[in-house]
């Protein structure tokens, strides 16, 4: 079973939309959750980092439901320079040297 | 911030010719570097794990002795694709941790785009 689960999308909204993307994670004991944010052939980039019930930013919210083992990632008022693949990643043990493993993640589109 | 500068940006070399990627991390030392790879429309896979004055450490399916990894200091792992051939074609990263960093301190170069032809 795969660490996270994601609808790869892709989601194509308009200009100023709200779209939300969840993710599921198969390990009901992951304390700490990210979401990254990658353009097409660009490195990935740390969006978000939810430890507890969630986190907001500006337009980006992100919530925590454990009971139900997601994440949900929020975007209000959805502008052009959003478009980009949106990645949930599980982080190994904060103490040892292991690498981030990704998903193919939500592909997000939002048009003029 | 924590930064890791990867060279070249992109490369475009013949087939069966090496080309070499470099990875620094600029203001922190990096005692262990990971490499992956991404197809398009794919996920980035981690190819291998990178050591400090040690072995790396390979992924099922990633042929060591095609892709070679030094890491010869605290700050500097290349990564080597020998005898390319037009299916080694991606895009390359790597990526270390800055312990001193917030959010467990992953940082990643910008990527390497590397076309055999």
């Amino acid at each position: 079973r795969k660490e996270v689960e994601q609808d790869p999308g892709p989601f194509n909204v308009p200009e100023g939309a709200t779209v939300a993307f969840n993710c599921t994670y198969s390990n009901s004991a992951s304390q700490s959750f990210f979401w990254y944010r990658q353009d097409c052939r660009k490195e990935p980039k740390l969006l978000m980092s939810v430890y507890s019930s969630g986190n907001e930013d500006g337009r980006f919210t992100a919530q925590l439901n454990r009971a139900s083992q997601y994440i949900s990632l929020l975007i209000r008022d959805s502008k052009l320079s959003d478009s980009a693949t949106y990645l949930c990643v599980v982080p190994p043990s904060i103490s040892g040297n292991t690498p981030l493993v990704f998903g193919k993640g939500t592909r997000l589109s939002v048009i003029a | 911030g924590a930064v890791v500068s990867q060279h070249p940006s992109w490369v475009i070399c013949k087939s069966g010719t090496s080309v070499k990627i470099e990875c620094r991390s600029l203001d922190f030392q990096a005692t262990t570097m990971f490499w992956y790879r991404q197809f398009p429309k794919q996920s980035l896979m981690l190819m291998a794990t990178s050591n400090e004055g040690s072995k790396a450490t390979y992924e099922q399916g990633v042929e060591k002795d095609k892709f070679l990894i030094n890491h010869a200091s605290l700050t500097l792992s290349t990564l080597t694709v020998t005898s390319a051939h037009p299916e080694d074609s991606s895009f390359y990263i790597c990526s270390a941790r800055d312990w001193n960093r917030a959010n467990y301190g992953y940082t990643f170069g910008s990527g390497t785009r590397l076309t055999v032809v």
